[in-house]
């Protein structure tokens, strides 16, 4: 699981408030990315980050923001929860060492009421 | 844009059949594409990574193979089984860029019935 944990794993919040969810790695590969997973959607990516500091927009960013100070540490912010914003999120990295592979998080259910 | 597509959104197989589940994209410069698995509930997976200049992949009873020309992958799972139940997805990553950006297929979703 390349040593992958995602906090928290499940959050009910209002409407209108931020929130921060937390991708943490253990082993300091480069290359770390943001998806939610809806049905009919399936999963899209909304930021990733090609190194401390360094991050980019993917297909779904509006509403989203990203930090990384740490390279073990990626954090997606909701600026103003919104409905359309439930789903499961889930983190990833690749893998430089095996062909840019990816490996999952296990996800955060967040479900914006 | 990259579009993937999978084929069948679902299917449903008796124990010990060895079946075929189909993966295709739009754009042929990939990268690579890899094939996941999820179970309901849970995080994907990784069954399978093929490089954009392989032809195929095997790990234990599953073999995927890549036409990256016409923009075809495909999953062989041998002697199915019940544990093997769950949902099956297909990504390619682009090939112009030095990021493994995963564009994503709805998945299949198999039932092995004992």
């Amino acid at each position: 699981d390349a040593g992958i944990t995602q906090s928290p794993r499940h959050k009910v919040t209002e409407t209108g408030t931020p929130v921060t969810l937390r991708c943490h790695q253990t082993e300091n590969h480069r290359y770390m990315y943001w998806y939610r997973q809806d049905p009919g959607h399936g999963l899209r990516l909304i930021h990733y980050s090609y190194g401390v500091k360094d991050t980019d927009k993917g297909e779904v960013s509006d509403g989203y923001s990203v930090s990384r100070s740490k390279t073990e540490d990626f954090l997606l912010t909701l600026e103003s929860a919104t409905s359309s914003q439930t789903s499961v999120y889930f983190c990833a990295i690749s893998r430089s060492d095996r062909g840019r592979e990816q490996y999952f998080g296990p996800g955060t259910r967040l479900t914006v009421t | 844009k990259q579009e993937v597509t999978q084929i069948p959104a679902a299917l449903s197989v008796p124990e010990g059949e060895n079946l075929v589940l189909n993966c295709s994209f739009t754009d042929s410069a990939i990268y690579n594409l890899q094939w996941f698995r999820q179970d309901p509930g849970k995080g994907l997976t990784s069954l399978l990574l093929i490089q954009s200049s392989q032809r195929e992949q095997t790990s234990g009873r599953l073999n995927a193979s890549l036409d990256k020309s016409s923009g075809r992958s495909t999953l062989y799972i041998a002697a199915s089984q019940p544990g093997d139940s769950a949902t099956y997805l297909c990504a390619v990553s682009p090939g112009k860029t030095s990021g493994s950006r995963l564009t994503f297929g709805e998945g299949t979703q198999l039932t092995v019935n004992p």
